[in-house]
C-alpha cells in the first residue's frame, strides 16, 4: 500500500523557516516523481513544487520561487521542502504527492504551516 | 498562466441525480486535465485522469470528457458517499499545473 506521510509542520514567526518531510513507503519512491501542493480556505488547491525522480528536474510556483526549496533522498525514501522567508500568505496545510505525468495519484494527510506572529 | 474557472461553486442535488460539473480552461490544454474528490479532513483523492480516463478504483458512475478548453465531470447517479467537493486540475507540461477553485456538492 502506498502511504506518504508528511511531517515538520508548526508555527512560525513571518521571516522564519521550516523544513517539511515526506516519507515514503508501499512503491519504488526513487521511480517516481512528487510535487507539493498546498491548501487555505481562501485559495483552494496550490501546486507549490515538482521534483523528477532523479532529481534533475526541478519546479517552483512563482510565489514560492526563490524561498522554497524541493529535494529528495532516495536512499531514504523521503522528500523535502525547506522554506525560507516565511510570510503569512505560506500559511496552509501542505500536502506531498506523488506524481505520475500531470496527475497526482497518491496523497498524504498535510501537515500545517501556521506563519504568525 | 493557464487559468481554470469551475461551475458551479455549489450544487445541491438529490441521491439518484445525474450531476455535472464544468471546467473551463483560459487556453487550450488539450486533454491535460485530471478530477479530484476531497471530502472533509481527507486529502484529494484523483477521479479522472487525462480528461476521460478513470482511475482504477473510482466507481464507474464517475466519467469525464471534453478537450481543448471545455471539460465536464458527471456523475450519472449520486450516491450518499459522493458529498464532496470536486476540483479539476491542468497540467500545461509535465511539471507544473494549476487546480480549479472548486465545486462543493451537497445533498439535497
Amino acid at each position: 500500500e502506498v502511504q506518504l506521510v508528511e511531517s515538520g509542520g508548526g508555527l512560525v514567526q513571518p521571516g522564519g523557516s521550516l523544513r517539511l518531510s515526506c516519507a515514503a513507503s508501499g512503491f519504488s519512491f526513487s521511480a517516481y516523481a512528487m510535487n507539493w501542493v498546498r491548501q487555505t480556505p481562501r485559495k483552494g488547491l496550490e501546486w507549490v513544487s515538482y521534483i523528477s525522480s532523479s532529481s534533475s528536474m526541478i519546479y517552483y510556483a512563482d510565489s514560492v520561487k526563490g524561498r522554497f526549496t524541493i529535494s529528495r533522498d532516495n536512499a531514504k525514501n523521503s522528500l523535502f521542502l525547506q522554506m525560507n522567508s516565511l510570510r503569512d500568505e505560506d500559511t496552509a496545510l501542505y500536502y506531498c504527492a506523488r506524481r505520475i505525468r500531470g496527475r497526482s495519484d497518491h496523497w498524504g494527510q498535510g501537515t500545517l504551516v501556521t506563519v504568525s506572529s | 498562466d493557464i487559468q481554470m474557472t469551475q461551475s458551479p461553486s455549489s450544487l445541491s442535488a438529490s441521491v439518484g441525480d445525474r450531476v455535472t460539473i464544468t471546467c473551463q480552461a483560459s487556453q487550450d490544454i488539450s486533454k491535460y486535465l485530471n478530477w479530484y474528490q476531497q471530502k472533509p479532513g481527507k486529502a484529494p483523492k484523483l477521479l479522472i485522469y487525462d480528461a476521460s480516463n478513470l482511475e482504477t478504483g473510482v466507481p464507474s458512475r464517475f466519467s469525464g470528457s471534453g478537450s481543448g478548453t471545455d471539460f465536464t465531470l458527471t456523475i450519472s447517479s449520486l450516491q450518499p458517499e459522493d458529498i464532496a467537493t470536486y476540483y479539476c486540475q491542468q497540467y500545461d507540461n509535465l511539471s507544473m499545473c494549476t487546480f480549479g477553485q472548486g465545486t462543493k456538492l451537497e445533498i439535497k
